[in-house]
């Protein structure tokens, strides 16, 4: 099977510091796109970031970026300035283009420490 | 605007009992998918629709699941005879299949607790 796999099921960080969240995956496909999504406690999963795998520059989106190692088939997630309002389980999907599925790692807690 | 809405949000059954749930995508959004998730683990594919035509079902998935999407808008995913093993979070998402590939938009989840 073609897996997403999160190693570091729970991860803290003090607030205002930087933590970074693991994600490898395997794939036989060259075309697809990787996703960071946040699901807070009871409340719906939403997108963080989004990279698509034939682009070789990391994607950014204000605090949040990315390390894509393609060759590495890794894609973690870097938080700066982390917040009270990051903690959450987060997500880390690999999506094909050419069957339109996601799979989703087993997730990452993230808590914030005040 | 409104997100992607599911129906009920939580249901308790009793083992053996059919229960239904429903979702209503984003209204522009031609994809439609159901995902089961159990607790620390993450979401697992079921299904997925691109308009009304389901395109992929899980091997995962057994006789007794059945999702249709009869006009391209509202998703329902029907569980037949449940069993306790039935009992997870079933998160419905929407995307737009042609631009932002892959960005899924997820709803609350619909909460299942077979006794």
């Amino acid at each position: 099977a073609q897996t997403v796999t999160q190693s570091q099921p729970e991860m803290s960080v003090q607030e205002a510091e930087t933590v970074t969240l693991s994600c490898t995956y395997d794939t036989s496909e060259s075309d697809y796109y990787l996703f960071w999504y946040k699901q807070p406690p009871s409340r719906q999963m939403i997108l963080v970031i989004r990279q698509e795998a034939y682009k070789q520059q990391n994607a950014t989106e204000n605090r949040f970026s990315v390390n894509f190692q393609k060759a590495a088939k890794s894609f973690s997630l870097k938080i700066s300035d982390s917040q009270l309002g990051d903690a959450a389980m987060y997500f880390c999907a690999r999506h094909f283009r050419r069957t339109g599925k996601s799979t989703f790692g087993d997730g990452t807690t993230l808590t914030v420490k005040p | 605007d409104t997100g992607v809405s599911q129906d009920p949000r939580h249901k308790i059954t009793k083992r053996g009992q059919n229960v239904t749930f429903r979702c209503d995508p984003i209204s522009e959004h031609n994809r439609l998918y159901w995902y089961r998730q159990t607790l620390g683990q993450g979401p697992e594919f079921l299904t997925y629709f691109q308009n009304e035509a389901q395109l992929e079902k899980s091997r995962l998935l057994s006789d007794r699941f059945s999702a249709e999407r009869p006009k391209g808008s509202f998703s329902t995913l029907e569980i037949q005879r449940t069993e306790q093993g039935d009992s997870a979070m079933y998160l419905c998402a929407s995307s737009l299949g042609t631009v932002m590939h892959g960005e899924l938009f997820f709803g609350e989840g619909s909460r299942l607790t077979v006794l």
